[in-house]
């Protein structure tokens, strides 16, 4: 069954600093892909950063990567130089390409210390 | 630039009435789709569609309807508002399949049920 499982309900990271947000999955489709996005206090959702199933290499979009990790499951992004605008919840979200369902997981809320 | 716009932003429902919310998107999407955010949780699937016509449920499909008849607009109804779907509602769009890897959501509609 699709399922998006994010661990972390709650992240603190020291401004400057790097900041990994976990994302596990699971799905029988051979094909799907991966998002990540930012929900602000303002409630707007904001696009981040895309990974196909079959993609070689790991998405990167400015201060953004994606960590793929396919065998295990895992899609976890990376935010370098960690900004106090970063601070927000982050969702991991999957679109399994056999249908075009998208699910998204229970997100994670990220802080930012000066 | 219009995007996905979702009317109305705000609305209070007596318990027992029904209302639509209506959605459209001006990008020729194949892909649109309702959501549910309740506070301080994720995003929840309510219907897709892949295209006019074309409709199915999602994770929580229960007291709400949809239809697409046209590639521009997928509107939800609600058949008689419960308090329990005082709630956040987002719809989405986006292309079908590994061209589909954005999607695109409009500012969100939120609901109270009294």
């Amino acid at each position: 069954a699709q399922k998006i499982t994010q661990t972390q309900p709650g992240m603190f990271v020291q401004e400057k600093e790097a900041v990994t947000l976990d994302c596990t999955y699971d799905t029988s489709d051979p094909s799907y892909g991966l998002f990540w996005y930012k929900q602000p206090s303002s409630g707007e959702m904001i696009f981040l950063i895309y990974q196909g199933s079959y993609d070689q290499q790991n998405a990167t979009e400015g201060r953004y990567s994606l960590n793929f990790q396919k065998a295990r499951k895992s899609a976890n992004l990376v935010i370098s130089a960690s900004q106090l605008g970063d601070s927000a919840m982050y969702f991991c979200a999957m679109r399994e390409l056999s249908n075009d369902k998208v699910i998204f997981g229970p997100g994670t809320s990220l802080s930012v210390i000066p | 630039n219009a995007g996905v716009t979702q009317t109305p932003k705000f609305q209070v429902l007596k318990t027992g009435q029904s209302m639509t919310l209506q959605c459209a998107q001006d990008m020729n999407h194949e892909y649109m789709s309702w959501y549910r955010q309740d506070p301080g949780m994720g995003l929840r699937l309510i219907h897709y569609s892949v295209g006019a016509g074309i409709t199915d449920q999602g994770e929580v499909p229960n007291g709400y309807n949809v239809s697409r008849s046209t590639t521009e607009d997928f509107p939800l109804r609600l058949l008689s508002a419960a308090p329990s779907q005082t709630s956040v509602y987002f719809c989405a769009s986006s292309y079908v399949g590994t061209e589909g890897n954005t999607i695109y959501f409009g500012e969100g509609s939120w609901l109270t049920v009294v």
